[in-house]
């Protein structure tokens, strides 16, 4: 099946500064990658998310970037702000399939 | 509705008890998934449902967890016997197609056993 992993486990950056969370995946059949913004006690909230068809694509502050052939994926947050700060996972699937998670990113934005 | 609904939000439960946490969708969405998230952890795979039929339950840990949805819409996980590593929240979700496409999460069941 499929295998996620995510890094950094955590990551503090100053406001303003950009923040970069990367992830691997295992099953070269997977074609849809969400990522997914966490508060604490909240929901998982998507927050943008890109298909294989495509190696790029930026939301505002928020980009993401895909490697189908190095099987690697990565989140980039520019300008950060204080209410940035959240448990950030990222997931791949095949879509038709189970979400497989990645363990998680903690970002904190320092004021 | 306006969004996914679970209910209870929390449930604090002896171990063995049997629980049943509710799940409901978006309306109109056929697709929806079960997850379990442990405190510190990323959402788990439990089961995935494709209208009324379970289109893959291989993330049901042991046969004390089942999950039906017999009209295609309302989903119940149902836990017997439960334990106290059962402990977590449990994440319900529902997409507009086949599979997981922009899917939304529920704000959980935090299921406790003590």
């Amino acid at each position: 099946g499929e295998n996620v992993e995510q890094h950094p486990s955590t990551l503090s950056v100053q406001e303003g500064d950009s923040a970069v969370i990367k992830c691997t995946y295992s099953d070269s059949a997977s074609n849809y990658f969400p990522w997914y913004k966490q508060e604490l006690g909240k929901r998982p909230q998507l927050i943008i998310d890109i298909r294989s068809n495509v190696g790029e694509k930026k939301d505002q502050r928020i980009a993401v970037t895909l490697n189908k052939t190095a099987k690697h994926f990565s989140l980039h947050i520019t300008e950060t702000q204080p209410e940035d700060s959240a448990v950030y996972f990222c997931a791949a699937t095949g879509g038709y399939q189970k979400v497989t998670f990645g363990t998680g990113t903690k970002l904190q934005v320092i004021p | 509705g306006a969004g996914v609904s679970q209910t209870p939000s929390n449930k604090v439960t002896e171990k063995g008890k049997y629980v049943e946490l509710r799940c409901d969708p978006i309306s109109g969405h056929t697709a929806l998934y079960w997850y379990r998230q442990s405190l510190g952890q990323g959402p788990e795979f439990l089961i995935y449902f494709q209208g009324t039929g379970a289109a893959d339950d291989s993330g049901l840990p042991n046969d004390r967890f089942f999950a039906v949805r017999p009209e295609g819409s309302v989903s119940t996980l149902k836990i017997q016997r439960t334990e106290r590593g059962d402990s977590a929240v449990y994440l319900c979700a529902s997409s507009p197609g086949q599979g997981a496409y922009g899917y939304t999460f529920g704000s959980g069941t935090r299921l406790t056993v003590v």
